[in-house]
């Protein structure tokens, strides 16, 4: 049973526009919350994190929304390049069951010139 | 500082060997944990590691073992491979074990299983 879910495989979009990547989970004891981006042959790197006490965060290009009673968050990349064309990964955590992080299986992204 | 680093960054073995994995962590970082990716299956949580001892462990099977030295640094090892266990392994640290730690990861090791 999957407990953090992204729904859409692949996502296209143009450039200088906004991309938004969707997240879903089922476990309501998720407290913490990261985005990860991933190119070929490369490790996952950092985008971004958000906690369970907040519904919104921001770094420059980057936004994760938090929707609690939903049990739902997303990425908004505003505008998207070129270079953030990737798999993006969303994981999640409930630290005080000594969980580690659960991640989705990922959305390829591709930001089309 | 230097990221993490994992090695080989390939390797191809048969059914039925044994493989051993390395992970060095970002310097001053406690935990290690290793992850198996998939095709379609995204990253599948293996194990964690802390101050060298296991914390957590996912949903693998025996063959599936690590350990983690004094320095920090990890092994992984899997015996009696199978095809399946074709795969990208993925080592990722963090500091300590606290709530808003991020995971750090390496470029991995791909393993092909003939």
């Amino acid at each position: 049973d999957q407990q953090v879910k992204q729904n859409s495989p692949s996502l296209s979009v143009q450039e200088g526009r906004i991309s938004i990547l969707n997240c879903d989970y089922t476990n309501s004891m998720f407290d913490y919350f990261l985005w990860y981006k991933k190119y070929p042959a490369e490790g996952p790197t950092f985008l971004i994190s958000i906690s369970s006490i907040k519904d919104k965060n921001e770094d420059g290009r980057f936004t994760v929304f938090l929707n609690k009673s939903a049990k739902h968050l997303s990425l908004h990349i505003v505008p998207s390049q070129p270079g953030d064309s990737a798999v993006y990964f969303c994981a999640a955590r409930s630290y005080n069951y000594g969980q580690n992080f659960v991640f989705g299986p990922g959305t390829r992204l591709s930001v089309l010139p | 500082k230097a990221g993490v680093t994992q090695t080989p960054r390939y390797l191809i073995k048969t059914r039925g060997q044994q493989v051993t994995l390395s992970c060095s962590p970002i310097s001053g970082h406690r935990s290690v944990s290793w992850y198996q990716q998939t095709p379609g299956q995204g990253l599948q949580f293996l194990f964690e590691y802390f101050s060298e001892t296991q914390r957590n462990k996912g949903n693998f099977p025996g063959r599936f073992s690590g350990r983690q030295f004094s320095n920090s640094r990890s092994e992984m090892n899997v015996s009696t491979l199978e095809l399946g266990d074709s795969a990208l392994y993925l080592c990722a640290s963090s500091p300590q074990r606290e709530r808003a730690d991020t995971q750090y990861f390496g470029p991995g090791t791909r393993l092909t299983v003939l």
